[in-house]
């Protein structure tokens, strides 16, 4: 099993680009998260799912969008990049709502 | 909103020290509390809590839950070097749609040879 997998590992974006950030898991988990973590603090939720066709807001949506067309993906979509954007993303999966396993993280700058 | 406060923020202890590591929470419709180690990358799970009192071990890491007072604590005994990263504490609660994890800001343990 590959886990969760996350590309690309680094970006650098001007103010107003869009991406999109892919994340994958090949463990069948029903549950994926989205993640930020801004240099020296907690990972705040942004989106996440629990389901194929089901996704909900976290705590900090607001520039992002999210969809779940299959069980193993789970894009994260940047429309009007920011620099409050800058960030570590990291996407997260879990069979059950509590034990998550991480991806590697996606370390993204915006100028 | 679900809140969840660790302390202290940032530990500098010496190798063979004994830390203890807090996490209080408030949050609505609680499940279960876990914990993190963070070093220069993803998460990875140390434990998950859903009884109060009953202390998980793994090696020189054990954790406790008191759902009464509403915190949790992390111990290391003999620490060593490899122990440096970031400690993050979750907290999940359920929703009608499911439940989340809340986390904490972390504490950055740094262990000095």
């Amino acid at each position: 099993n590959a886990g969760v997998t996350q590309t690309p590992k680094f970006r650098i974006l001007k103010i107003g680009q869009s991406m999109t950030l892919q994340c994958a898991q090949d463990m069948n988990h029903n549950y994926m998260y989205w993640y930020r973590q801004d240099p020296g603090m907690g990972l705040k939720l942004i989106y996440y799912s629990v389901g194929a066709g089901i996704t909900d807001k976290g705590e900090v949506p607001n520039g992002y969008n999210v969809s779940r067309s299959t069980t193993e993906d789970f894009p994260l979509r940047l429309e009007l990049a920011a620099p409050s954007q800058t960030s570590v993303y990291f996407c997260a999966s879990s069979y059950l709502s509590n034990e998550q396993f991480f991806g590697p993280g996606t370390r993204l700058t915006v100028l | 909103e679900d809140k969840v406060v660790q302390s202290p923020l940032s530990l500098v202890v010496h190798e063979g020290d004994t830390v203890t590591l807090n996490c209080s929470y408030e949050v609505t419709n609680f499940r279960s509390l876990l914990w993190y180690k963070q070093e220069k990358k993803a998460p990875t799970f140390l434990f998950m809590l859903t009884s109060s009192g009953i202390e998980k071990k793994s090696g020189r890491l054990s954790s406790i839950l008191d759902k009464k007072e509403l915190f949790s604590i992390l111990n290391i005994t003999a620490t060593q070097t490899g122990d440096s990263a970031v400690y993050l504490c979750a907290v999940e609660a359920t929703e009608t749609s499911g439940s989340r994890l809340t986390f904490g800001e972390g504490t950055q343990l740094t262990v000095n040879p």
